[in-house]
């Protein structure tokens, strides 16, 4: 079993609309979690923390469910700049080693 | 300030051919760390260095060596590269902190083993 699992999607909405996905991951030891952000060809880049009791920032909203082992991600008011890959990352035992989902594709169409 | 920069962006090797990729970082990070990416699947770990002169093992190591000889390079060498080794590489780097493990990544060297 992969230790961080993703609907590899691809979402496909319309600008402005709001699109939400999960991620599951597999070791209930797991620390700390995040989102990271690829654009097509490039490399990640970090777009949230997830924290406990839930995070926005501007637009994009991240929860975490640690009973059921997922987080989630969920964007508003959806941009065409917003067309990205979207990785689940979550760091397990040592701070600094990460494992990361496959990631969740997301498409914003005029 | 670069951040973290790869050398090469672009390789074609044949089979049992050798190379390096050179990662360079000017953020004075501990941690940095050599990932593949292949379609389909989650970003890997092949190695990582905690410090200048230390290196460990991450998911997938087998066929790659690395050195961390000063602390902002961090080099990944195939020593006889196989078509499995066909991949996008990429470098990252990150503080010594404890709870914050933001990872800053390099652009990424696109590697073709015929």
């Amino acid at each position: 079993r992969k230790e961080v699992e993703q609907d590899p999607g691809p979402f496909n909405v319309p600008e402005g609309a709001t699109v939400a996905f999960n991620c599951t991951y597999s070791n209930s030891a797991s620390q700390s979690f995040f989102w990271y952000r690829q654009d097509c060809r490039k490399e990640p880049k970090l777009l949230m923390s997830v924290y406990s009791s839930g995070n926005e920032d501007g637009r994009f909203t991240a929860q975490l469910n640690r009973a059921s082992q997922y987080i989630s991600l969920l964007i508003r008011d959806s941009k065409l700049s917003d067309s990205a890959t979207y990785l689940c990352v979550v760091n397990i035992g040592d701070d600094y080693k990460l494992s990361f989902g496959a990631g969740t594709t997301v498409t914003v169409r005029a | 300030n670069a951040g973290v920069t790869q050398t090469p962006k672009f390789r074609v090797l044949k089979t049992g051919q050798s190379m390096t990729l050179l990662c360079a970082q000017d953020m004075n990070h501990e941690y940095m760390y050599w990932y593949r990416q292949d379609p389909g699947m989650g970003l890997r770990l092949i190695h990582y260095s905690v410090g200048e002169g230390t290196t460990a093992k991450g998911e997938v190591p087998d066929g790659y060596n690395v050195s961390r000889l000063k602390k902002q390079n961090f080099l990944l060498g195939l020593e006889s590269a196989a078509p499995s080794q066909t991949s996008v590489y990429f470098c990252a780097s990150s503080y010594r902190v404890s709870g914050i493990n933001e990872q800053f990544f390099g652009p990424g060297t696109r590697l073709t083993v015929l």
